[in-house]
């Protein structure tokens, strides 16, 4: 298994453009989320999905949109770039075993520059 | 509204000590406490967790507590090791969905020779 695989690995973007970066995993889990990490901080919550056409909005959904057509695939696109934008992205995902929790896998992470 | 605070930000301990790290949460409903470890550049990964049903889980060298009345959660790193050096995330989950994790804000801990 490959397990989550994100792409980009970098990329520099201008004030303004637009991007999409994608996301997918191989292990058939149904919880999938994103969360972006700025230089020396913690991860903050973007989106998050509960299975395939089902997404809500995080703690900092804000210039980002995201969507679910399939288990596999959770993308997130970013509209009109901001250098506030300028971070490190993760995707992740995680198999919800019982209600009470479940573990989260992360990607290698996404790093974005909007210059 | 739904929130996990993580402290110390930084926590120098000498090889062969132990150290602490305390996070509190939110949301009295919470029932999920995992502990990640991030090496630099490299993505986080988990190192243990623990459930609402559980005061205390042990993993070798690191222990979790947790104090449900209380609010808190606490990770324990015995005989530090060089290699321990990273910056570690606690977070927990958030009633209104058990698939919603939240993270505090790290703590850089960093072992002296």
């Amino acid at each position: 298994n490959a397990g989550v695989t994100q792409t980009p690995k970098f990329r520099i973007l201008k004030i303004g453009q637009s991007m999409t970066l994608q996301c997918t995993q191989d292990m058939n889990h149904n919880y999938m989320y994103w969360y972006r990490q700025d230089p020396g901080m913690g991860l903050k919550l973007i989106y998050y999905s509960v299975g395939a056409g089902i997404t809500d909005k995080g703690e900092v959904p804000n210039g980002y949109n995201v969507s679910r057509s399939t288990t596999e695939d959770f993308p997130l696109r970013l509209e009109l770039a901001a250098p506030s934008q300028t971070s490190v992205y993760f995707c992740a995902s995680s198999y919800d075993e019982d209600i009470s929790g479940n573990t989260i896998y992360f990607g290698e992470g996404s790093w974005l520059t909007v210059v | 509204g739904e929130n996990v605070e993580q402290h110390p930000s930084t926590l120098s301990v000498q090889e062969g000590d132990s150290a602490v790290i305390k996070c509190t949460y939110s949301d009295s409903a919470s029932n999920y406490f995992p502990w990640y470890k991030q090496e630099l550049g490299k993505r986080p990964q988990l190192i243990i967790d623990i459930r609402s049903n559980v005061g205390e889980k042990k993993d070798q060298r690191i222990a979790v507590t947790l104090n449900k009345t209380a609010k808190h959660f606490s990770l324990h790193i015995t005989e530090t090791q060089p290699e321990d050096s990273a910056v570690y995330f606690c977070a927990a989950s958030i009633s209104s969905s058990a698939s919603k994790i939240i993270f505090g804000s790290g703590t850089r801990l960093s072992i002296r020779p």
